[in-house]
């Protein structure tokens, strides 16, 4: 199955500062990516689907101007969080699901914390 | 609206059969999964039911009923770490996965 490699694990930063995530496809040609957002004891949010070479499409109540996602080449998707807050303190993850997958393939989650 | 529900919590005893529960509505069906997920951590893949139906791997075993909008995720010979949250997640329409919200699985020895 395809690789997703998903970069940094784990980051802290500054109210007021932007962090930028990166989701690499290792074997496999991503024309779409997921992102998703998971805070403490809730289930998977999807936040965005990241399309190679054109606009991401958000889900309502994301703020696209907050949460940008460049999808420049079909092995590399970055979600960068703008402007973080103590609020955007969750776990980011990405995903591949083609149509016709069995199965999605999951990058290993970033934690973000933001004091 | 689209909804599916899994129980929040279950217990189970090492060694033991715990069934998990997932009703699901959604606005059409291509397939639906479970995954295992351990805090911190991506969901790992478990299953995917397409047809109805019992589908076995090892001691994991997952059924799906269409017409009922349910599924289950069996699992046998329990062990400490299965320990985990199992996540239901149906693809819809759209081919975009609706996530459950996870059932927490305690494991006692």
């Amino acid at each position: 199955g395809a690789v997703v490699s998903q970069h940094p694990s784990w980051v802290i930063c500054k109210s007021g500062t932007s962090v930028k995530i990166e989701c690499r496809s290792l074997d496999f040609q991503a024309t779409t990516m997921f992102w998703y957002r998971q805070f403490p004891k809730q289930s998977l949010m999807l936040m965005a689907t990241s399309n190679e070479g054109s606009k991401a499409t958000y889900e309502q109540g994301v703020e696209k101007d907050k949460f940008l996602i460049n999808h420049a080449s079909l092995t590399l998707s970055t979600l960068t969080v703008t402007s973080a807050h103590p609020e955007d303190s969750s776990f980011y993850i990405c995903s591949l699901a083609g149509q016709g997958d069995t199965e999605a393939f999951f990058g290993q989650g970033t934690r973000l914390t933001v004091v | 609206g689209q909804n599916i529900d899994q129980p929040t919590e279950m217990t189970a005893t090492e060694g033991a059969i715990v069934q998990i529960n997932c009703t699901y509505q959604t606005s059409g069906f291509n397939g639906l999964f479970w995954y295992q997920q351990h805090a911190g951590e991506a969901p790992t893949f478990l299953s995917y039911n397409v047809l109805d139906g019992l589908e076995e791997k090892g001691r994991f075993s997952s059924f799906l009923s269409r017409s009922k909008g349910y599924s289950y995720l069996l699992l046998k010979e329990l062990q400490m770490k299965d320990s985990a949250s199992y996540l239901c997640a149906v693809k819809d329409s759209n081919y975009q996965l609706i996530w459950g919200a996870g059932t927490k699985l305690i494991i006692k020895p």
